[in-house]
């Protein structure tokens, strides 16, 4: 999957508790995203980041918070998992953005119990 | 709500045969991208297809865009059971200041030996 490597591959929590998922790249690219996927509603954007330190929201960022302090690395923090953020979560990188072709990672299943 | 939305919802057919699925979106688009997703994996881009283009070939893909009528169509020819996967289409428009990518909820495609 393109030099992505999602970390978890599958988490169960219980409601309350903090969660991070990572996002590892090797391709130095400077767009990093997060999405989750449910049933019915496609990809939602959470958060992304166009550069070490700069990141912006998605269209469903309550409840997450996103850091990146390497071009390799984002990371993406549930401060207070809930039921509602069961599903599975993906990364995916681009070299010049979203006017051109986003690489996907593995995903990972977050079960929120 | 989405900006793509793939029609029909599911689609089976046999071997051999064509695999036609489309794409509605509502606003301007920069581009529209297709990407595929196998079960329990990423997904991967397919193929792009400018607003300024019209028919774009891959392979035994074939992407067509009419931005008069909004929409867009991905024919898969002499499909195999490997094809058998999630299509999703994905537009870029540029909106509150810079390009966003939205995804459709997806047509799963079936392909039987």
């Amino acid at each position: 999957d393109a030099g992505i490597t999602q970390s978890p591959r599958h988490k169960v929590t219980e409601t309350g508790t903090p969660v991070t998922l990572r996002c590892h790249q090797t391709e130095n690219h400077r767009y990093m995203y997060w999405y989750r996927q449910d049933p019915g509603h496609g990809l939602r954007l959470i958060h992304y980041s166009y550069g070490v330190k700069d990141t912006d929201k998605g269209e469903v960022s309550d409840g997450y918070s996103v850091s990146r302090s390497k071009t390799e690395d984002f990371l993406l923090t549930l401060e207070s998992a809930t039921s509602s953020q069961t599903s599975v979560y993906f990364c995916a990188i681009s070299e010049k953005g979203e006017i051109e072709k986003l690489f996907f990672g593995s995903g990972t299943q977050l079960s929120v119990l | 709500s989405q900006q793509g939305e793939e029609d029909p919802q599911a689609l089976s057919i046999q071997e051999g045969e064509n695999a036609t699925m489309n794409c509605s979106y509502k606003t301007s688009i920069n581009n529209l991208q297709w990407y595929r997703q196998n079960s329990g994996r990423g997904l991967v881009h397919l193929i792009l297809i400018r607003s300024n283009e019209r028919e774009k070939h891959s392979g035994r893909l074939r992407v067509t865009l009419d931005t008069s009528k909004k929409s867009s169509s991905l024919l898969i020819t002499a499909s195999r059971a490997a094809d058998t996967a999630s299509y999703f289409c994905a537009t870029v428009g540029f909106s509150g200041g810079y390009n966003k990518l939205i995804f459709g909820a997806g047509t799963r495609l079936a392909v039987h030996p």
